[in-house]
């Protein structure tokens, strides 16, 4: 069955460190991948989306990539803040409205 | 521009009872879809309606249903309340041929069940 994993339920940084957050899917071809933000009480938030060719995509701190051969996106937070503390999710979205999520990562950056 | 809105925002209900929550999706959006999000589950895709007729259906018992209005609302009800059902219910709403494709997800309705 489709499964997606995201490697660490929780990361603590340094502020002004890079976060590095991993999504590994298994029984999957997506053609795109999309990582969330999700603050507590909240919906989540889209940040970016990768598609199957492209090896990575960046936007501000934000950098993500995606290697279909090994099924592995990362998703990249340079010069962290306190305020990128949330969960990330990432999701796969083989069919449109149904996408799947992995379970997050809860990312906490310390002043 | 309005965001996705989701009422009621909070809500608590008896095990047995039935439940019915609302989301109206951003304007000119026509597809909505409906995930559950648990501690223990993460989020799971619930359905998804587009042009009033559900298109995806996940994994989920006979006892969650949906629908969709003529003006893209949405409603979730969920009948014979268990203690399990307690949990983040969230709609999302997405522009059909958006490139790039991505959902807009309201705030959610937090449902306990006692």
């Amino acid at each position: 069955s489709q499964k997606i994993e995201q490697n660490s339920e929780a990361l603590n940084i340094q502020e002004g460190k890079t976060a590095t957050l991993t999504c590994n899917y298994t029984n999957y071809s997506p053609a795109y991948l999309q990582w969330y933000r999700q603050d507590p009480g909240r919906g989540p938030v889209f940040l970016l989306l990768i598609r199957e060719n492209e090896k990575e995509k960046r936007k501000e701190r934000l950098k993500v990539t995606f290697d279909t051969t090994l099924k592995q996106s990362l998703f990249h937070i340079t010069a962290s803040q306190p305020a990128d503390s949330a969960t990330y999710l990432c999701a796969l979205d083989p069919n449109a409205g149904k996408s799947t999520f992995g379970d997050g990562t809860t990312l906490t950056v310390k002043p | 521009k309005a965001g996705v809105t989701q009422t009621p925002r909070y809500l608590i209900k008896t095990r047995g009872q039935q439940v019915t929550l609302s989301c109206s999706p951003i304007s000119g959006h026509r597809s909505v879809s409906w995930y559950q999000q648990t501690p223990g589950q993460g989020l799971q895709f619930l359905f998804e309606y587009f042009s009033e007729t559900q298109r995806n259906k996940g994994n989920f018992p006979g006892r969650f249903s949906g629908r969709q209005f003529s003006n893209s609302r949405s409603e979730m009800n969920v009948s014979t309340l268990e203690l399990g059902d307690s949990a983040l219910y969230l709609c999302a709403s997405s522009l059909e041929g958006q490139d790039p494709p991505g959902y807009t997800f309201g705030s959610g309705t937090r449902l306990t069940v006692v």
